[in-house]
């Protein structure tokens, strides 16, 4: 079955950019999106069609692809986006998870 | 609003069963489809089934398959999973989620619920 590998931890200082990858087999040929989760929360789409956001998901947050990863971009990085990252993506009749990546902004 | 509230979690022993349940309410329910989402307590997100906004077409992670129903009932905008077999490893937090895009796209969920915690011990 297929894998959306992510990065366990990413750590970024305030106002700086943290990317966040996730490769899986053929990737680039499948729609990725990102969840964001802050712990005792639900996740929250906040990139879907690889660099698409839903309203009220703040500017800072992008989306890329480029080969098998897609990567989530935040610029200018706030304490308030310290959370849990998923990717996910749809292949072969299955909905894939990435494992999480936990950003911390220090 | 749009909104997703399940319900039928709780404490069950291994090997037996519960239903749990999703009211969808501010969106055409049966032109989305839909997920159960589930996370075990510090882990990650794992897919557990979904279904398109007819219901015709039903799909089911490996850890579940033979043991795990969905359905909906878009006269009731309700989602449903039905968990027979609990194991142990079935404890989670369940989540339902909609569909961003229509009835047969999975790509992305842009509505979760609070989820319903699922405890499975004796």
């Amino acid at each position: 079955s297929s894998e959306l590998i992510q990065p366990p931890s990413v750590s970024v200082s305030p106002g700086q950019t943290a990317s966040i990858t996730c490769s899986g087999d053929k990737l680039g040929d499948k729609y990725a999106c990102w969840y964001q989760q802050k712990p005792g929360q639900s996740p929250i789409l906040v990139i879907y069609q690889y660099n698409k956001r839903p309203s009220g998901v703040p500017e800072r947050f992008s989306g890329s692809t480029s080969g098998n990863t897609a990567t989530l971009t935040i610029s200018g990085t706030q304490a308030m986006d310290e959370a849990d990252y998923y990717c996910q993506a749809w292949d072969s009749s299955t909905v894939v998870f990435g494992g999480g990546t936990k950003l911390t902004v220090l | 609003e749009v909104q997703l509230l399940e319900s039928g979690g709780g404490l069950v022993q291994p090997g037996g069963s519960l239903r749990l349940s999703c009211a969808a309410s501010g969106f055409t329910f049966r032109s989305y489809a839909m997920i159960w989402v589930r996370q075990a307590p510090g882990k990650g997100l794992q897919w557990v089934s979904a279904i398109s906004g007819s219901g015709g077409s039903t799909y089911y992670a490996d850890s579940v398959k033979g043991r795990s129903t969905i359905s909906r009932d878009n006269s009731k905008n309700t989602l449903y999973l039905q968990m027979n077999s609990l194991r142990a490893e079935d404890t989670a937090i369940y989540y339902c989620a909609k569909a961003q895009r229509g009835s047969g796209y999975y790509d992305a969920f842009d509505i979760w619920g609070q989820g319903t915690v699922v405890t499975v011990s004796s």
